[in-house]
Formats: structure tokens, C-alpha cells, sequence
């Protein structure tokens, strides 16, 4: 049982690239997010979904977008990346409102 | 909406010592506080969770208390030993919505030897 994957776990991009980071979880969770983490910032939800084909804003979108075509994936694009968005990304999923949340082990992106 | 204070931000504790971690929220409408624990190059973990229907809860050396009057929550931890060196982090959700769990900036936590 794998949990929740992220690829890629690092990524070296070019300011105004774009990429798109996967996420991937197995446990028939309904709801996916996307963190950023950077020091001193704690956790900042970027977007959710709260299941198959949705999507939401969170506290720090700009510059992000996202799509849930499927209930087991959540993809998280960067269509021109600039360094402001050199972070640490974590995807996490969840049942809603039974619990916390499981989180894949993060993809470290740096913006040159 | 939500807001949840966490400290200290960093915490250095002797092996074998207690450690405590203090958080309070703002909205008093949240009645779900998980503990996440991040040990370095991974993501957080969830360690404990508690129900505003519960003022303590323990699981080995780990504890949780809820103070819901003066809405603040804490972990202690017992018996610090080296692996507990990590990043804590602290959170509030309304379980009972759609809402999503709003994170504390996080706890460094090193045990010295």
C-alpha cells in the first residue's frame, strides 16, 4: 500500500518553464491537496479538491493551477515559474471529514 | 477564518526530559486538532489527534490536552529520546464541514544527548 506518491522529488527549473507535479494516492480518498512549505511559513495550502473533477482555491494560489480528472491523481502545474516559487510542494489526501491527512514525502522545486 | 498560534518555534530538550508544545486557535467552532510530526526529507506524519468531546488524550509517550474555554491545545512529550528530533506541527479544522485543517508554522524540536 503505497499511501500517497509525488513525482518528481526534485526538479531544477528556468524562470518562465513550466511543469506540472504529480500526485498519486491509493487509499479511495475523496479529498487531495497541495501544500507549500518554505522556512519560517509553515504549511500554505495552495489548492484542494474535495473529490473527482473539482477544484478550490487556497491561501496562496497565484501562479499555480490544478486538475482532479481522476479521484486517485491530483496534478499541481506551474505554467511560467519564477523564483518566488523555489519551495518544497507536498501533496496530501483525506477522507474529508473523518480525519487527518496523509502526505507523499515532497518534491523539493528550485527556481533559477 | 481559522488562525492557529504555535510555540515556541524552536525547543531544545535534554534526552529524557519532558517537551511541551503550545498552540490556540481563534475560531471556536473547530472541534478537530491533529499533530503532525516532519522528520527531516519527509512529509509530516500524523502522530495524535483529538476530539473537542475529549479533553486528554495519550498514546504511549505522547499526550494531547484541550482547553476548548480558552481554545489553546498542547502535546507533551515524555521520555524524550532522539528520535523524536523533528518538526512539529500543530492544526484546527470544523470537522463536521468541509473545512480544511489549518496548520501552526511548526516546532523544532532537538533533544540533546
Amino acid at each position: 500500500n503505497a499511501g500517497v506518491t509525488q513525482t518528481p522529488k526534485f526538479r531544477v527549473l528556468k524562470t518562465g518553464q513550466s511543469m506540472t507535479l504529480l500526485c498519486a494516492q491509493d487509499m479511495n480518498h475523496e479529498y487531495m491537496y497541495w501544500y507549500r512549505q518554505d522556512p519560517g511559513m509553515g504549511l500554505r495550502l495552495i489548492h484542494y479538491s474535495v473529490g473527482e473533477g473539482t477544484t478550490a482555491k487556497g491561501e496562496v494560489p497565484d501562479g499555480y493551477n490544478v486538475s482532479r480528472l481522476k479521484k486517485q491523481n491530483f496534478l499541481l502545474g506551474l505554467e511560467s515559474a519564477a523564483p518566488s516559487q523555489t519551495s518544497v510542494y507536498f501533496c496530501a489526501s483525506s477522507y474529508g471529514q473523518i480525519g487527518g491527512y496523509t502526505f507523499g514525502s515532497g518534491t523539493r522545486l528550485t527556481v533559477v | 477564518g481559522e488562525n492557529v498560534e504555535q510555540h515556541p518555534s524552536t525547543l531544545s530538550v535534554q534526552e529524557g526530559d519532558s517537551a511541551v508544545i503550545k498552540c490556540t486557535y481563534s475560531d471556536s467552532a473547530s472541534n478537530y486538532f491533529p499533530w503532525y510530526k516532519q522528520e527531516l526529507g519527509k512529509g509530516p506524519q500524523l502522530i495524535i489527534d483529538i476530539r473537542s468531546n475529549v479533553g486528554e488524550k495519550k498514546d504511549q509517550r505522547i499526550a494531547v490536552t484541550l482547553n476548548k474555554t480558552a481554545k489553546h491545545f498542547s502535546l507533551h512529550i515524555t521520555e524524550t529520546q532522539p528520535e523524536d528530533s523533528a518538526v512539529y506541527f500543530c492544526a484546527a479544522s470544523r470537522l463536521n464541514r468541509d473545512d480544511k485543517i489549518i496548520f501552526g508554522k511548526g516546532t523544532r524540536l532537538h533533544i540533546l544527548p
